[in-house]
C-alpha cells in the first residue's frame, strides 16, 4: 500500500477563519512533507516533518502551522489566510528523509475568499 | 542553489510515438533525480527514481536516464498512448529537499 490520504479534496474559507488539512499514510513512512502548488506551478516545499519533529521550515509565514501528532498522521493549520495563498496543498512521506522515493497524497484544493 | 528546467514546456504528439522528455539541474551533487506525472487538479505519482550511482531506471514503456557530469536526465516513453497525456515533472533531490522542474505538458493525440 503505497497511499497517502489527504483531506478534505476542497476547502473554502475566509480570511477570519481558522481550519486545518489533514494528511495520513500507513507505510511506516517516518518524513512526512507539506507543499504548495500554484496553478500551472511546481510544488514548492513548506515544511519537512522526520521522525515526528520539525526539521525543515520553508520560511513559511506563521499563519500555516504544521503538526505531527504521531508517525502516520500530518496536519496544517490554517489562520487569517490570505487570497494569494489560494492553491493544492500537497501532502508527502518517504521511509525517511535521506533521499528516498516521496509519495504524495491527492491535494487539498484551498480557495481563500 | 540547485535550478531545474525542462524542455520543452509542452509536446503534442500522436498515439504510437516514441519521445523524450528532457530535465537539467544546474549542482550535479544530487542524491536523486526522481520523475512524476501529474494529472490536472491531481497529486503527483511518482513514477521512476534514479540514485546518483546510476545511470537508468526502467518501468514498462519508461525509461530514465540520468547523466550527472552533464547535469542531464532523460524520460523516454515507447508506443506513446491517449492515457499518457499528463504533465510530467523531474525533480532533483539534495540538501534534504526536492527541486521541481516546471514540467512539460504532454497531449498524445488518438
Amino acid at each position: 500500500d503505497t497511499e497517502v490520504t489527504q483531506t478534505p479534496k476542497h476547502l473554502v474559507m475566509g480570511m477570519t477563519n481558522k481550519k486545518s488539512l489533514k494528511c495520513e499514510q500507513h507505510m511506516g513512512h517516518r518524513a512526512m512533507y507539506w507543499y504548495k502548488q500554484k496553478a500551472k506551478k511546481p510544488p514548492e516545499l513548506m515544511f519537512v516533518y522526520s521522525y515526528e519533529k520539525l526539521s525543515i521550515n520553508e520560511s513559511v509565514p506563521s499563519r500555516f502551522s504544521p503538526e505531527c501528532p504521531n508517525s502516520s498522521l500530518l496536519n496544517l493549520h490554517l489562520h487569517a489566510l490570505q487570497p494569494e495563498d489560494s492553491a493544492l496543498y500537497l501532502c508527502a512521506s518517504s521511509q525517511d528523509e535521506d533521499f528516498r522515493t516521496q509519495y504524495f497524497g491527492p491535494g487539498t484544493r484551498l480557495l481563500v475568499l | 542553489k540547485q535550478e531545474v528546467t525542462q524542455i520543452p514546456a509542452a509536446l503534442s504528439v500522436p498515439e504510437g510515438e516514441n519521445l523524450v522528455l528532457n530535465c537539467s539541474f544546474t549542482d550535479s551533487a544530487i542524491y536523486n533525480l526522481q520523475w512524476f506525472r501529474q494529472d490536472p487538479g491531481k497529486g503527483l505519482t511518482s513514477l521512476l527514481l534514479i540514485q546518483s550511482s546510476q545511470r537508468e531506471q526502467t518501468s514498462g514503456r519508461l525509461n530514465a536516464s540520468l547523466d550527472k557530469s552533464s547535469g542531464r536526465s532523460t524520460l523516454y516513453i515507447a508506443a506513446s498512448q491517449p492515457g499518457d497525456s499528463a504533465t510530467y515533472l523531474c525533480a532533483a533531490h539534495n540538501t534534504g529537499k526536492l527541486i521541481f522542474g516546471q514540467g512539460t505538458t504532454l497531449q498524445v493525440k488518438p
